[in-house]
């Protein structure tokens, strides 16, 4: 089994804060994927990423596959209230998806 | 396109009962699928994946099986649900290895 450990797991900011989420393991994936969930339904994909280094943009969400390929980082600008629900980070390698632990992410009005 | 089904949406079963999950997906031929349990508010764990009819890998050794008899159609079992096996069940396939897509999921819960 593949850990992916995501920080923090809960996170509550104004509407119009940066903020930044972490996904680290210690295993080397062909790709990583970061979902977005809501409450009683299956994970969206966001974004995937497959070079080490590489960086994606999504309108207001910066996404960034470390250069080993072992991490990334979701960074979103000026967030909003819509920009809520539960942020998860996914590795990819074989046949395999191992998801990390989650980010929960709350935007206050 | 493709689509992916997964039923039932809600059930509530005694502890000892057995247990159905079915997933089915449309649109493609030899997907890859998976069979996923996450606690609320966390991350999913990998419990079963699949990538042809009869091959079934298990990642981690509990109270479930899974099999796959035909090629998109992928079922989740018990013979006798522990409470410790409540919580929200996905079942996903994958195109290729670079994105998975998800059923609406399952919210089981023994009682």
């Amino acid at each position: 089994t593949q850990l992916l450990e995501q920080s923090p797991q809960f996170l509550s900011i104004q509407e119009g804060e940066n903020l930044t989420v972490y996904c680290n393991s210690s295993s080397v994936f062909s790709s990583l994927q970061w979902y977005r969930q809501e409450p009683g339904e299956g994970p969206v994909l966001l974004v995937t990423v497959v070079t080490g280094g590489e960086v994606k943009k999504l309108k207001r969400l910066t996404f960034q596959f470390g250069d080993a390929r072992k991490d990334s980082s979701l960074h979103i600008t000026a967030a909003q209230p819509g920009d809520t629900g539960l942020y998860l980070c996914a590795g990819a390698t074989g046949n395999e998806f191992y998801f990390g632990t989650g980010t929960s992410l709350t935007v206050i009005p | 396109s493709q689509t992916i089904h997964q039923w039932p949406a809600t059930l509530v079963q005694p502890v000892g009962s057995p247990l159905s999950l079915e997933c089915t997906v449309e649109g493609t031929s030899n997907p890859n699928l998976y069979w996923y349990r996450q606690a609320a508010g966390r991350g999913l764990q990998l419990l079963f994946y699949s990538v042809g009819i009869g091959q079934i890998s298990s990642e981690v050794p509990q109270n479930l099986s899974a099999s796959r008899p035909q090629d998109r159609q992928f079922i989740l079992s018990s013979k006798k649900l522990l409470l410790s096996d409540s919580g929200f069940y996905l079942c996903a396939w994958t195109p290729r290895q670079t994105e998975a897509f998800f059923g609406q999921g399952t919210r089981l819960t023994v009682v």
